[in-house]
């Protein structure tokens, strides 16, 4: 969907070094998600946001931190903790509906990330 | 938390003929499919989703049915075209107040010439 900009399109992470991926949406949606993919593993989830200054861990965090300090942004960054984060990555959002985020979620081009 | 299963892994088919991809999903509060196509390197699109409260939703050639009894859904595509060539992943959306989306791990779709 256009209303979701992920940059950059690849990336190249160095030994020891920290990497941010941006994830940027004019959708007005109040949820974000980042995902990992890796051939034959579907999409697990990394992180997620469901309202600025808030977010909570998915299901293979570890060596990831984000934050979501405005409601249009959710940038994740790849640290020297994870030791094997070459994959595409996928950066995703809904909108809520009352109190509900039962809603599609919209995906980014995504971002792949290699090791030099 | 959730688990979903996807079956099978790859499927090859002839134009114009039906493609079926079954989940299976464990939480039986689940009450949210929706299926998403991926071509090679782009973002996956949502193409068809149901609701826990329906048996089957169909949109043109493609169509979706549920069964919350045996916790299983599936993905119904008939007289396949080429550019049905993708891989196909299903989701389940865990009630309860995190709403997250967990994913199969795709069905690599050729449909041969």
């Amino acid at each position: 969907d256009g209303g979701i900009t992920q940059s950059p399109k690849y990336l190249f992470r160095k030994e020891g070094q920290n990497v941010t991926l941006s994830c940027e949406q004019n959708l007005n949606h109040d949820a974000m998600y980042w995902y990992r993919q890796d051939p034959g593993q579907g999409l697990r989830l990394i992180y997620y946001s469901q309202i600025v200054n808030d977010f909570q861990k998915g299901d293979i965090a570890e060596g990831y931190s984000v934050s979501r300090e405005k409601k249009e942004s959710f940038p994740l960054t790849v640290t020297s903790a994870q030791k094997n984060p070459t994959a595409f990555y996928l950066c995703a959002s809904t909108r809520r509906t009352g109190s509900s985020f039962n809603q599609p979620q919209h995906f980014g081009d995504g971002t792949r990330l290699s090791i030099l | 938390g959730e688990n979903v299963e996807q079956h099978p892994s790859t499927l090859s088919v002839q134009e114009g003929d039906s493609a079926v991809i079954k989940c299976t999903y464990s939480d039986s509060a689940s009450n949210y499919f929706p299926w998403y196509k991926q071509e090679l390197g782009k973002r996956p699109q949502l193409i068809i989703d149901i609701r826990s409260n329906v048996g089957e939703k169909k949109d043109q050639r493609i169509a979706v049915t549920l069964n919350k009894t045996a916790k299983h859904f599936s993905l119904h595509i008939t007289e396949t075209q080429p550019e049905d060539s993708a891989v196909y992943f299903c989701a389940a959306r865990s009630g309860g107040s995190n709403y997250k989306l967990t994913f199969g791990k795709g069905t690599l779709l050729t449909v041969n010439p």
